[in-house]
């Protein structure tokens, strides 16, 4: 696609729920990364996938954050048993080799955990 | 490792007047850095790349930073505001891991625009 896509762009969820937040990176761009923006801060590093391998998730906050890429293009960012301090809204980018270390990012998911 | 420190968490001009908005960095590397733009509930677009070429870089919209080395400094400047430039700022500096680029974002700056 034209750029990268996630979705939902807004979700409310019950404390205690499971969610999913998908993106859609830019065609043939091999790097994908995850990152989280709560409100009046800068994003924070998730993870980072090259390709289907994820190479780095240190910036997961807990082991409900997971993270995949199964086929080394959509990824789907999960968080089990929400917590209110997981509202923040969720940041996708993707990136290719030729780019210059540029990532390109999608307009994010908002997820409020009520 | 990689961090990046903007200066001001707020920057208020007004229109027609120029901008300056700070950042700083470490490296422990040769960096890529970046300045990306946030307009309120829109994603980040990237204003600007530094990437070892020249040290004063052009973005878009009259947006420009020069890479200072020894003062480990990329400070974002525009030489006059416009009312549509009142967004939230971003400085971005890039390590490598694993074979990529991992970018480490500032804060941010919030930069207002008086008419």
């Amino acid at each position: 696609g034209a750029g990268v896509s996630q979705s939902p762009r807004y979700k409310v969820a019950k404390r205690g729920q499971d969610v999913a937040l998908r993106c859609d990176p830019i065609s043939g761009h091999v790097s994908l990364f995850w990152y989280q923006q709560a409100l009046g801060q800068g994003p924070e590093f998730l993870t980072y996938f090259q390709n289907e391998a994820q190479l780095d998730k240190s910036g997961l906050p807990s082991d409900r954050f997971f993270a995949e890429r199964p086929e080394g293009s959509v990824s789907t960012l999960k968080i089990q048993r929400t917590q209110q301090e997981d509202s923040a809204v969720y940041l996708c980018a993707s990136s290719w080799p030729g780019s210059g270390n540029t990532i390109y990012f999608g307009e994010g998911s908002w997820l409020t955990v009520v | 490792a990689q961090s990046v420190t903007q200066l001001d968490s707020h920057v208020s001009v007004s229109e027609g007047t120029p901008v300056l908005l700070r950042c700083n960095y470490s490296s422990s590397y040769s960096p890529s850095l970046f300045w990306y733009v946030q307009h309120p509930n829109k994603g980040l677009q990237l204003l600007l790349k530094y990437t070892s070429a020249a040290t004063l870089v052009k973005g878009i919209n009259g947006f420009e930073a020069e890479f200072k080395k020894s003062e480990t400094s990329f400070h974002l400047t525009k030489p006059s505001a416009h009312m549509s430039d009142a967004a939230e700022y971003f400085c971005v500096v890039s390590h490598a891991s694993g074979g990529s680029y991992i970018p480490t974002f500032g804060r941010g700056t919030s930069l207002i625009v008086h008419p």
